[in-house]
């Protein structure tokens, strides 16, 4: 069973650009949740979707994040424009069922963002 | 609001030594509780996670445990450690409304001596 995959691994950009990360879920899983891990600081939660809906985004920075999970399926978090204080690592999470503790989260390994 | 502390941020240990790594958090009523590693290159694997009943959890790769109320610590340990587990371990502690929106410490690199 193949498990969480991102893409791109690594994407370096300028300020002002835009940049898409996509997130492929764990087949079946209905929860998908984004992460961000700032300058080797603690992951913080971003936002979190059951199956296409939005359940919880107060994670997000700004209204430069965009997120999107078309279908329920693969999740897309665009950020537009990309600021320095955007770099970082992002992280995407699958899970079963309902939202709740009981369910292991499986996480990608993460998309590597530079800004410059 | 909850919080978690990883009070090192880098240990070192010699290979077939105990491992003790520290988590403190903060939460209004009794959490659930994980620990993660992250290898590098992969992404973040649960070692182990407590919600309730016995304070002491067993995981994978020979890792353990303990939650302690009384100081609102979640440690975990390791007898033996091996190479293969030098890492990024990172403890988190979820709502259990919604313990997928869990909070994270800032996480504890360990290297491993020969």
């Amino acid at each position: 069973e193949a498990g969480v995959t991102q893409f791109p691994s690594h994407s370096v950009i300028e300020k002002g650009q835009t940049v898409t990360l996509r997130c492929d879920p764990i087949s079946g899983h209905d929860n998908l949740y984004w992460y961000r891990r700032v300058m080797g600081k603690e992951i913080k939660f971003l936002l979190h979707f059951v199956k296409e809906s939005k359940q919880d985004e107060s994670g997000m920075p700004n209204n430069r994040f965009l997120a999107e999970r078309t279908g329920g399926t693969y999740s897309t978090l665009k950020v537009q424009p990309a600021e320095l204080e955007d770099s970082g690592v992002y992280f995407c999470a699958s899970s079963q069922g309902l939202a709740g503790g009981q369910n292991e989260q499986f996480f990608g390994p993460g998309t590597r963002l530079t800004v410059l | 609001a909850q919080s978690v502390t990883q009070p090192d941020i880098h240990i070192t240990v010699s290979e077939g030594a105990s491992l003790e790594l520290r988590c403190n958090y903060s939460y209004g009523a009794t959490p659930y509780l994980f620990w993660y590693v992250q290898s590098p290159g992969q992404g973040l694997q649960l070692l182990l996670k407590y919600f309730s009943g016995d304070t002491l959890v067993q995981g994978i790769k020979g890792f353990e445990a303990e939650f302690k109320r009384s100081q609102s610590s979640f440690n975990l340990r390791k007898p033996s450690v091996h190479w293969s587990d030098a890492a990024e371990y990172f403890c988190a502690v979820g709502a259990p409304t919604n313990a997928g929106k869990s909070t994270f410490g800032d996480g504890t690199t360990l290297t491993v001596k020969p």
